[in-house]
């Protein structure tokens, strides 16, 4: 079946700092990825869409020169929590889709906690 | 703009009982999704309904699919303790997930 990575699976950081997440397709080409953020006790929120080579469609309320998402490759998006403060601790998944299919394989998700 | 509501939110039931969870969208979605989280972990794909009376077992559990209702639910026959998790429904919006707010099952032994 289909595997998404993440990395790292969890990470802890002080305030101010920048954290990169990685989301990697591993045995399969992802044509589109999409980065969720969920909330302790909450659902699933999209945050974001990555579309290989080109910029990042982002949603309504999410600030994207805070969250810098590339998708430089069809292995490969980053998430980049620039500034990080306590209210961004969350966990954060990524999902990855391959053409033509219907269906969205999820990562195992990142623990972010911002001291 | 597609919304997916679930219910209950909570559900705390014995163990051999059948419970019935519910998923409720409101506008077309090409296809609804069942997802179940454990605590600490990612999504892990249950079902994947595409048409309108599709049906999907897989051990204790059985999705359905309504379109006309726009309803879906994920019925669970003589639930067991490994059952206990959260249940996620979600509908699509092109390539994107719409996610309902998720169901608590915790089943007592």
């Amino acid at each position: 079946g289909a595997v998404v990575s993440q990395h790292p699976s969890r990470v802890i950081c002080k305030s101010g700092t920048s954290v990169k997440i990685e989301c990697r397709s591993l045995d399969f080409q992802a044509t589109t990825m999409f980065w969720y953020r969920q909330f302790p006790k909450q659902s699933l929120m999209l945050m974001a869409t990555s579309n290989e080579g080109s910029k990042a469609t982002y949603e309504q309320g999410v600030e994207k020169d805070k969250f810098l998402i590339n998708h430089a490759s069809l292995t490969l998006s980053t998430l980049t929590v620039t500034s990080a403060h306590p209210e961004d601790s969350s966990f954060y998944i990524c999902s990855a889709v391959a053409g033509g299919l219907n269906e969205q394989f999820f990562g195992p998700g990142t623990r972010l906690t911002v001291l | 703009e597609l919304k997916v509501e679930q219910n209950p939110l909570f559900l705390s039931m014995q163990e051999g009982k059948n419970y019935t969870i519910y998923c409720n969208y409101s506008t077309t979605s090409d296809r609804l999704y069942w997802y179940r989280q454990d605590p600490g972990k990612s999504l892990e794909s249950l079902f994947v309904l595409l048409s309108n009376g599709a049906v999907k077992q897989e051990g204790r559990l059985m999705a359905s699919l309504d379109t006309k209702a726009r309803l879906s639910t994920l019925h669970i026959t003589a639930a067991v303790h490994d059952l206990s998790a959260t249940y996620f429904c979600a509908g699509a919006e092109a390539q994107k997930l719409v996610f309902g707010q998720g169901t608590r099952l915790t089943i007592n032994p």
